[in-house]
């Protein structure tokens, strides 16, 4: 596709299930990215997946969070045991390496996540 | 620690001139991104510095100065679909992006 897109669009989920959030990043790039962010506030880093090197996790709040990237393509954010805090817009990226150095990110539409 | 600075909300009339500022404090620098945001929708992309000056884009204009650890985005010629949340983010030695918390700009008739 010509962009980034996310599924699903909206997920309600009841306190203490599990979920998947999935990213198809743009063909070619080599870096992804995972963000939260809650209503009228900025975005919140949670991992960075950059071609075939470790993830950084550095952004990840707890445990309950974890992600993969297979094939270096698609990734996927599952959220253990949800609990009302976790519910916000996830936002997914990524990016390719700009001449120079600078990583121009481009966004998918996000997957809200409402934990009731 | 690391912090990008900028205004929460601004309010500015249609056809006049805003800037937003932002400031920042972060370990190295790999250049200084803004993105327009509306709401509820994903942010987009919209001028890269890594040099100190102006890099002008049509009606929008952004500036950074390295030594000082500032940036600012310019909007001329307002107009209402201008009305959307501002992020600064700035790129660090790691090549992370470090986000502002965005500014509201909202645009009156």
């Amino acid at each position: 596709g010509a962009g980034v897109s996310q599924s699903p669009s909206n997920k309600v989920t009841e306190k203490g299930k599990d979920v998947e959030l999935r990213c198809d990043p743009i063909s070619g790039h080599t870096a992804l990215y995972w963000y939260r962010q809650s209503l009228g506030q900025g975005l919140e880093f949670l991992i960075y997946f950059q071609g075939n090197s470790a993830p950084d996790k550095s952004g990840l709040p707890s445990d309950r969070f974890s992600a993969e990237r297979t094939g270096g393509s698609v990734s996927t954010l599952t959220i253990q045991r949800t609990q009302q805090e976790d519910s916000a817009v996830y936002l997914c990226a990524s990016s390719f390496v700009r001449a120079g150095g600078g990583y121009e990110q481009y966004f998918g539409p996000g997957t809200r996540l409402t934990v009731t | 620690g690391q912090n990008i600075d900028q205004p929460t909300e601004m309010t500015a009339t249609e056809g006049a001139i805003v800037q937003i500022n932002c400031t920042y404090q972060t370990s190295g620098f790999n250049g200084l991104f803004w993105y327009q945001q509306h709401a509820g929708e994903a942010p987009t992309f919209l001028s890269y510095n890594v040099l100190d000056g102006l890099e002008e884009k049509g009606r929008f204009s952004s500036f950074l100065s390295r030594s000082k650890g500032y940036s600012y985005l310019l909007l001329k010629e307002l107009q209402m679909k201008d009305s959307a949340s501002y992020l600064c983010a700035v790129m660090d030695s790691n090549y992370q992006l470090i986000w502002g918390a965005g500014t509201k700009l909202i645009i009156k008739p």
